[in-house]
């Protein structure tokens, strides 16, 4: 069966500090996927999406970026976060674009 | 593009009561169509899908009714139970497109 690894489960980050998030699938091989950010009130904003290696498509302008070196690796980087940048980071696959993304457990950003 | 709305951010049931969770989408070129729940601390969870071919599909405890002439989506759970709550979002997908649009969620709150 197919899992989804994130971490960290949570992170605390001064200003101007940099980032890395990870995100790996098992179980399944060219998969599509995504990194979102949930802020309080619920709403899931979608940050980046993948296709499929080294193809990135970015949804939102921010000082964020992403990576997938790797068929099932996908990496959520920034040089210098922001205070803005404080939420929930979810990671999540899917096999096609009309079959359901499954998502990580996250990872709560705190920017100090 | 597609908006999607939910009807209610909040709905409280009794135990054993039914539950409906209701969802608007904008778009009548969408075709497929998710359910979300989302348990505190956790990502998003599938709880079960349908495709603009069909009006209704049911799960373990679970339907969900799509009404496309008035773009109208439902997720209606029986006997609802204390671990039904949780916040659920719908997810409604364009034709060929690789991204669902979100809701922003309803919080379902079970009183025992």
């Amino acid at each position: 069966s197919q899992t989804i690894h994130q971490w960290p489960a949570t992170l605390v980050q001064p200003v101007g500090s940099p980032l890395s998030l990870e995100c790996t699938v098992e179980g399944t091989s060219n998969p599509n996927l995504y990194w979102y950010r949930q802020a309080a009130g619920r709403g899931l904003q979608l940050l980046f999406y993948s296709v499929g290696i080294g193809q990135i498509s970015s949804e939102v302008p921010q000082n964020l970026s992403a990576s997938r070196p790797q068929d099932r690796q996908f990496i959520l980087s920034s040089k210098k976060l922001l205070l803005s940048d404080s939420g929930f980071y979810l990671c999540a696959w899917s096999q096609v674009s009309n079959q359901p993304q499954h998502f990580g457990d996250g990872t709560r950003l705190s920017i100090l | 593009g597609e908006s999607v709305g939910l009807h209610l951010p909040t709905l409280s049931v009794q135990e054993g009561d039914n539950s409906i969770i209701n969802c608007a989408y904008s778009n009548s070129a969408s075709d497929y169509f998710i359910w979300y729940k989302q348990e505190s601390g956790k990502g998003p969870q599938f709880i079960i899908d349908i495709r603009s071919n069909m009006d209704k599909r049911q799960g373990q405890r679970v339907t969900v009714l799509l009404n496309k002439t008035v773009k109208h989506l439902s997720l209606q759970i029986a006997a609802t139970q204390p671990g039904d709550s949780a916040v659920y979002f719908c997810a409604v997908r364009m034709v060929g497109s690789y991204i669902p649009t979100f809701g922003r969620g309803t919080s379902l709150i079970v009183h025992p």
